[in-house]
């Protein structure tokens, strides 16, 4: 029969303009926030990450924000490159140790 | 550093079979975890070790699955018998405490 997986939400950007990937968290309690970025075939990679005691970090191209009142976190990428093409995983977990649970992940697609 | 390793990165194998994974963590690194990715789940923790002892394993399907941590550079995840619905993409990831995970390229494991 046909099997029914996950619809990852996908956002699709023109090479160049910027991106942003939104993430809804569940526990109110989480004070650790990752993003991860997955491309096929491969594992997740860890671009960035932020602690509930700040509300914005950046980095190289990326910065991630985070609304702690309605539990909303987003990454955003700077003059998205071809290369972003990826699925953007956000994981969220208390920073005292290493329960971090991950999303269902946003597929986002570079065009040329 | 050549990251964490995984081997086989493929297995195919038939249903009942035991199947046995392997990870080498990143050096220095005192927390190792396995993940199980498939589409109909996302992203699943297993279990996870801190200096070689198992801290959390209540996401083990059931008792076919079992991982061990002979030591702080080899740890192992074995399914047996092996059946089709655990066919998936297995992650060792390693992180030192409260970092960001690094995670192997995974082992791509077919049950049939």
């Amino acid at each position: 029969g046909e099997s029914v997986g996950l619809h990852l939400p996908t956002l699709s950007v023109q090479e160049g303009d910027n991106s942003i990937i939104n993430c809804a968290y569940s526990n109110s309690a989480s004070d650790y926030f990752i993003w991860y970025k997955q491309e096929s075939g491969k594992g997740p990679q860890f671009i960035i990450d932020i602690r509930s005691n700040m509300d914005k970090r950046q980095g190289q191209r990326v910065t991630v924000l985070l609304n702690k009142t309605v539990k909303h976190l987003s990454l955003q990428i700077a003059a998205t490159q071809p290369g972003d093409s990826a699925v953007y995983f956000c994981a969220e977990g208390a920073y005292n140790n290493n329960d971090m649970r991950f999303g269902a992940g946003t597929r986002l697609t570079v065009k040329p | 550093d050549a990251g964490v390793i995984q081997s086989p990165r493929h297995e195919v194998t038939e249903m009942g079979q035991e199947v046995t994974l392997r990870c080498k963590p990143i050096s220095g690194h005192d927390y190792l975890f396995w993940y199980r990715q498939t589409m109909m789940r996302g992203l699943e923790l297993l279990i996870y070790f801190n200096n070689n002892v198992p801290i959390d394993d209540s996401g083990m399907p059931e008792d076919r699955f079992s991982a061990k941590m002979p030591n702080a550079s080899f740890s192992t995840l074995k399914i047996q018998p092996s059946e089709p619905r655990d066919s998936a993409v297995y992650f060792c990831a390693s992180s030192l405490a409260v970092t960001g995970r690094n995670f192997g390229p995974g082992t791509r494991l077919l049950v049939l």
